[in-house]
């Protein structure tokens, strides 16, 4: 089955960026989108199609996909941005959405 | 305001049955597909499985199939979850999710809060 890999966690400044990485093999023929899930809540969709962000979700929060991998970039990083990431990408060889083991981000 | 509000979850020996509902409202039920997605405790997201417009297509996980069925009744804008042969690695909150469909692909826009499954003896 398909796997997508995602570094565990990711630590940054309040003000700075973080990058967010999430790869696969045959990366070039998948569209990736990502969900941000705060403790204790249900997810929340912050990017889909690669790049193209919800209504309602801040423009700090950006995402591009190089066909190797995708990355989420969150530019000023706020204390409000701690959460879990996870990119989400639909595998067309078996049929079935396949999500990434998520990257915890922590604000310093 | 898009709602989608799960039930059903509770405690269940290994071995049982449960049906989970999703109620939707808030927007027209039969122009989504509708997903299950579970997050066992202390874990990550994992997809269980998905359902069109009509229930022309269905697909599931590879670890759910022949045991969960999904279905749906537009009639009463209702999606279900039948989960058989539960065993306690089934253990997690089971989140309804609306999916969405644009030029380009699919993507999941909306979440339910989700229904606590607990399989135990």
């Amino acid at each position: 089955s398909y796997v997508l890999t995602q570094p565990p966690s990711v630590s940054v400044a309040p003000g700075q960026t973080a990058r967010l990485t999430c790869g696969g093999s045959d990366f070039v023929s998948k569209i990736v989108h990502w969900h941000q899930q705060k403790p204790g809540q249900a997810p929340v969709l912050v990017i889909y199609d690669d790049n193209d962000r919800p209504s309602g979700i801040p423009e700090r929060f950006s995402g591009s996909n190089s066909g190797h991998s995708a990355t989420l970039t969150i530019s000023r990083v706020e204390v409000g941005d701690e959460a879990d990431y996870y990119c989400l990408v639909w595998d067309t060889n078996s049929d079935q959405w396949v999500f990434g083991g998520g990257t915890k981000v922590t604000v310093l | 305001e898009v709602q989608l509000v799960a039930s059903g979850g509770g405690l269940v020996k290994p071995g049982g049955s449960l049906r989970l509902s999703c109620a939707a409202s808030g927007f027209t039920f039969s122009d989504y597909s509708m997903d299950w997605v579970r997050q066992a405790p202390g874990k990550g997201l994992e997809w269980v499985a998905s359902i069109s417009k009509i229930s022309t297509y269905i697909y599931y996980a590879d670890s759910m199939k022949g045991r969960f069925i999904i279905s749906r009744d537009n009639a009463k804008n209702s999606l279900y979850l039948h989960m058989n042969s539960l065993r306690p690695e089934d253990t997690a909150t089971y989140y309804c999710v609306r999916e969405r469909i644009t030029t380009k692909s699919y993507y999941f826009d909306f979440w339910g809060q989700g229904s606590l499954v607990t399989v135990s003896s």
